[in-house]
C-alpha cells in the first residue's frame, strides 16, 4: 500500500504568513501516463473537504493564487501565502496513482 | 448544480452490515468518466478512502477493507450504495460519498478529482 506522510501535524501561523505542509509517499506517484495524481483538500471545522489542488500543481476552480502545489515522484509540497482566516483547517494531501490513499492530514490554526 | 447526500441507519449492533447510500443529483453514473468514491472520518481523526464505483461499474476498494465492502449503483434513480459487513466499533464515523470527474480548466490535461462531497451520515457501532 501507498502510505502519504504528511509533515508538520499541525502548524501554528499568524494571519498573512507563509505556511509550508509536505507529503511524502512511500512509492512514487508518477503514473504510467506521466501524469501524477496528487491532490491537496482543506476541510474548514465543521464542513467537508474541498479540493484545491490537482496533478500537484494546478489550482481547482474558485481556489485563490496564493495556494501553491509543487514536487515530483514521492515529495510533494503545498505552499500558502499570506494566510487568511478562511485558510484555517485541515488539509489532506491525496494519492490516485496506486489505490487511493490520504495522508494523515496538517491542521492549520492560528498562532 | 450537482448535490450528493448520504444516508445509513445512524446506529447499528456490532457484526451486523452497514448499508449506505449516497443519492446525488447534477450528474449521472451513467456518463462516461464519471466516479462515485465513499470516504470515511472517525471523530477527530482523519479521511479514509474506501472504494469507487465508476460509470462502466469498474469498481476499486481500499486493500484493508476489501473482503468487507462491497459498492454498487442505480443509475436510474441516481444513487450509489455501499455496504460494509461485520461492523464493530473502529467503524464508526461519518461516512462522505463524493464524486469524482474529469476536470479540465482549458490549460491542464483532464484529470479526474473529487469535485463534489456530501455532507456526511453519521454512523455508530455500539452494543
Amino acid at each position: 500500500d501507498v502510505v502519504l506522510t504528511q509533515t508538520p501535524v499541525s502548524l501554528s501561523v499568524t494571519l498573512g504568513d507563509q505556511a509550508s505542509i509536505s507529503c511524502r509517499s512511500s512509492q512514487s506517484l508518477e503514473y504510467s501516463d506521466g501524469y501524477t495524481y496528487l491532490e491537496w483538500y482543506l476541510q474548514k471545522p465543521g464542513q467537508s473537504p474541498q479540493l484545491l489542488i490537482y496533478g500537484v500543481s494546478n489550482r481547482f476552480s474558485g481556489v485563490p493564487d496564493r495556494f501553491i502545489g509543487s514536487g515530483s515522484g514521492t515529495d510533494f509540497t503545498l505552499k500558502i501565502s499570506r494566510v487568511e482566516p478562511e485558510d484555517l483547517g485541515v488539509y489532506y494531501c491525496f494519492q490516485a496513482t496506486h489505490e487511493n490513499t490520504f495522508g494523515a492530514g496538517t491542521k492549520l490554526e492560528l498562532k | 448544480q450537482v448535490t450528493l447526500k448520504e444516508s445509513g441507519p445512524g446506529i447499528l449492533q456490532p457484526s451486523q452490515t452497514l448499508s449506505l447510500t449516497c443519492s446525488f443529483s447534477g450528474f449521472s453514473l451513467s456518463t462516461s468518466g464519471i466516479c462515485v468514491s465513499w470516504i470515511r472520518q472517525p471523530s477527530g481523526k482523519g479521511l479514509e478512502w474506501l472504494a469507487t464505483i465508476c460509470w462502466e461499474d469498474s469498481k476499486g476498494y481500499n486493500p484493508s477493507l476489501k473482503n468487507r465492502l462491497t459498492i454498487s449503483k442505480d443509475t436510474s434513480n441516481n444513487q450509489a450504495f455501499l455496504k460494509i459487513t461485520s461492523v464493530d466499533t473502529a467503524d464508526t464515523a461519518i461516512y462522505y460519498c463524493a464524486r469524482r470527474a474529469e476536470y479540465y480548466d482549458g490549460y491542464y490535461p483532464p484529470m479526474e478529482v473529487m469535485d463534489a462531497w456530501g455532507q456526511g451520515a453519521s454512523v455508530t457501532v455500539s452494543s
